[in-house]
């Protein structure tokens, strides 16, 4: 089953507005990322949270991190049309034999100018 | 800045074929990942390198095989392609060595189309 499982599956939003993106995870984590994907293309690697941390920013994204609730969300402020894409966490779990990162199904978002 | 490369965006064979998807990063990392992305199931990782010549398995490595002779190039071999392989296949490098190590940022290739008929 996936570690890392993103919500909502699919959201829609008016140019301007605000997204917000959440991802749960089930074990303990040594860090999760956030990958945004343009449709039929590879994945673009936008921000990594380690377990120690509780949020994290850079230029419109904003991502937090709460290790009690096995929860990360990701915020993209002020949308525009070109974030329409996919959005992927990735978790790596904490602990021995810890080797790859576990990606979630993905949330799709789109921004309707 | 990275760059990851994948030797076709659209490829079809046929059912049987020998398929050969290459991936070359000229970053000089260490660590290589083929993963298949299918609609409902997200990315999966067939098989990842932590170094030239080694090799483990993923999590759907039945039907694969890879090679990776060189540091900067690593190959996902279908030994005989299967309708149930078609799919969308991506070529990720990240930096750090070891095998403990991988967990840190993955750069991705554009992607290969992959169909079988």
């Amino acid at each position: 089953s996936q570690q890392g499982e993103e919500d909502p599956q699919a959201l829609s939003i008016q140019e301007g507005e605000n997204a917000t993106m959440n991802c749960s995870y089930k074990t303990s984590i040594n860090n999760l990322q956030w990958y945004r994907q343009n449709s039929g293309r590879g994945l673009v690697h936008l921000i990594l949270i380690r377990s120690n941390e509780r949020e994290k920013h850079s230029g419109r994204l904003r991502v937090t991190l709460d290790t009690s609730k096995k929860s990360s969300s990701l915020l993209i402020t002020a949308s525009r049309a070109a974030d329409t894409a996919s959005y992927f966490c990735a978790t790596v779990i904490s602990g021995a034999g810890s080797y790859q990162l576990t990606f979630g199904k993905g949330t799709k978002l789109s921004v309707i100018p | 800045d990275v760059k990851v490369t994948q030797s076709s965006r659209y490829l079809v064979k046929r059912t049987g074929e020998k398929v050969f998807l290459e991936c070359v990063q000229d970053m000089d990392h260490e660590n290589m990942f083929w993963y298949r992305q299918d609609p409902g199931l997200g990315l999966r990782l067939i098989y990842f390198s932590y170094d030239v010549k080694m090799k483990e398995k993923g999590d759907i490595p039945e039907g694969y095989s890879v090679s990776r002779e060189k540091k900067e190039r690593f190959s996902l071999i279908l030994e005989s392609a299967s309708t149930n392989q078609t799919s969308m296949y991506l070529c990720a490098s990240s930096p750090l060595g070891g095998r403990s190590l991988l967990t840190d940022t993955q750069y991705f290739g554009p992607g290969t189309r992959l169909t079988v008929l």
